[in-house]
């Protein structure tokens, strides 16, 4: 069974419109992260959670949010979506904010026309 | 800055053959760097292959071995036998335990192993 999930897999979205990428984890882990992949570009770091709390963001805009409703959830709303956004979003967790481990879901392709 | 390179893909290799990935890294703002290599087989998730978080030591999996040499500030992926299953892209990673626990990803190597 998977044990981070992210949905939907594939998601095409018009400029200007609003998203929300979904990510849970099932393996009792405390800390949670976004990363982003563009064409022929290295995956990047976006945000880190601890406990549900905000730890670090390498995001400039503010039009990417993160949303933990639970302590398993980090889902990403993404707002005024526009062509550059298209990428592989991947969510990941770890044990804790400390753990050298991170593990990764299949991520979330999205596609902005 | 904090940084990864790695081997320019694809690398074909044929079965049986060895292989070697290269993969330097730049850590200005990290003190104790982790090195690690993920790999991501077709039509699945990125997975952690190997880590290592003291330098000197080597670490293993799946018949990969990776040394993390802070003289030479590498972490090169090596195999000595290759089988058509190892055909994936592997990604070579900086990171640190700390709070914001970031990691840095070079842009991959897409092997591809010749039957």
């Amino acid at each position: 069974d998977p044990k981070i999930i992210q949905k939907p897999k594939y998601l095409v979205a018009v400029t200007g419109s609003e998203k929300i990428l979904i990510c849970e984890q099932y393996l009792g882990h405390n800390a949670m992260y976004w990363y982003r992949q563009s064409a022929k570009k290295p995956l990047e770091f976006m945000f880190s959670y601890s406990y549900q709390k905000l730890m670090d963001n390498q995001t400039a805009s503010s039009r990417f949010q993160p949303q933990s409703s639970k302590k398993n959830h980090l889902d990403l709303q993404i707002t005024a979506l526009k062509p550059d956004d298209s990428a592989t979003y991947f969510c990941a967790s770890s044990q804790d904010s400390s753990s050298y481990e991170q593990y990764f879901g299949p991520g979330t392709r999205l596609t902005v026309l | 800055g904090d940084s990864v390179t790695q081997t320019e893909g694809p690398v074909t290799v044929s079965e049986s053959e060895s292989l070697i990935i290269n993969c330097t890294y730049s850590a200005t703002s990290i003190a104790y760097p982790n090195l690690f290599w993920y790999v991501r087989y077709p039509g699945e998730g990125l997975q952690l292959l190997l880590k290592v978080i003291t330098a000197g030591q080597k670490g293993s999996s799946r018949g990969f071995e990776a040394t993390y040499n802070k003289e030479t500030t590498s972490f090169h992926l090596q195999k000595a036998s290759v089988q058509e299953s190892d055909s994936a892209v592997y990604y070579c990673a900086l990171g640190a335990s700390n709070s914001n626990n970031r990691i840095f990803f070079g842009d991959g190597t897409q092997l591809v192993v010749k039957p």
